[in-house]
């Protein structure tokens, strides 16, 4: 069956733009997941939705930074007037409640 | 909150030979290790997963084994193949509570030279 699908695969913009960044999980996950993966650098969490709980936003670095999840499927992260420094490649992973966390291909940002 | 050390970063074998790497945690609550491979350019995936209710676990070449009093977990790769040439990524998380996402390990590259 289809994976997660992220959109779009490559995003450059330049400082201070606001960006969005698209994932669509695997149909019947409940949980997803954002994480960041900057250059040689290991993953690190973000946010997480699960099913109509109160998303865990522990992980945001900043109030630049914000997701949404509509109808319980497609989540939008949403990055404010960003920064040379939120360059990375920003990865949603989805899975069933307790589950194998599937990976999309990510999103490669760079701020200019 | 968690926190999780991943040794070596990288790590160069001959083909054939075994590859050791080591992983560490912080939160005796966490219950659930998976490892992930992500080649050059592309999505982790996983390879294989130890719950804390088990001390090991093998699939063909790879085996996992979990220490729970010392907080570690170590991934063992046997008859190691070019292709095994990766950085493997490994994880901890609080299984199937309201917290799940995984903290990772900051990875390490294995190259298999033929």
């Amino acid at each position: 069956g289809a994976g997660v699908s992220q959109s779009p695969s490559n995003k450059v913009t330049e400082k201070g733009k606001d960006v969005e960044l698209r994932c669509d999980p695997i149909s019947g996950h409940t949980a997803l997941y954002w994480y960041r993966q900057s250059l040689g650098q290991g993953l690190e969490f973000l946010i997480y939705f699960q099913g109509n709980s109160a998303p865990d936003k522990s992980g945001l670095p900043s109030d630049r930074f914000s997701a949404e999840r509509t109808g319980g499927s497609v989540s939008t992260l949403t990055i404010q007037r960003t920064q040379q420094e939120d360059s990375a490649v920003y990865l949603c992973a989805s899975s069933l409640l307790g589950r194998e966390q599937y990976f999309g291909p990510g999103t490669r940002l760079t701020v200019t | 909150g968690e926190n999780v050390e991943q040794h070596p970063s990288t790590l160069s074998v001959q083909e054939g030979d075994s590859a050791v790497i080591k992983c560490t945690y912080s939160d005796s609550a966490s219950n659930y290790f998976p490892w992930y491979k992500q080649e050059l350019g592309k999505r982790p995936q996983l390879i294989i997963d130890i719950r804390s209710n088990v001390g090991e676990k093998k699939d063909q070449r790879i085996a996992v084994t979990l220490n729970k009093t010392a907080k570690h977990f170590s991934l063992h790769i046997t008859e190691t193949q070019p292709e095994d040439s990766a950085v493997y990524f490994c994880a901890a998380s609080i299984y199937g509570g309201s917290q799940g996402n995984l903290i990772f390990g900051k990875g390490t590259k294995l190259s298999v030279k033929p």
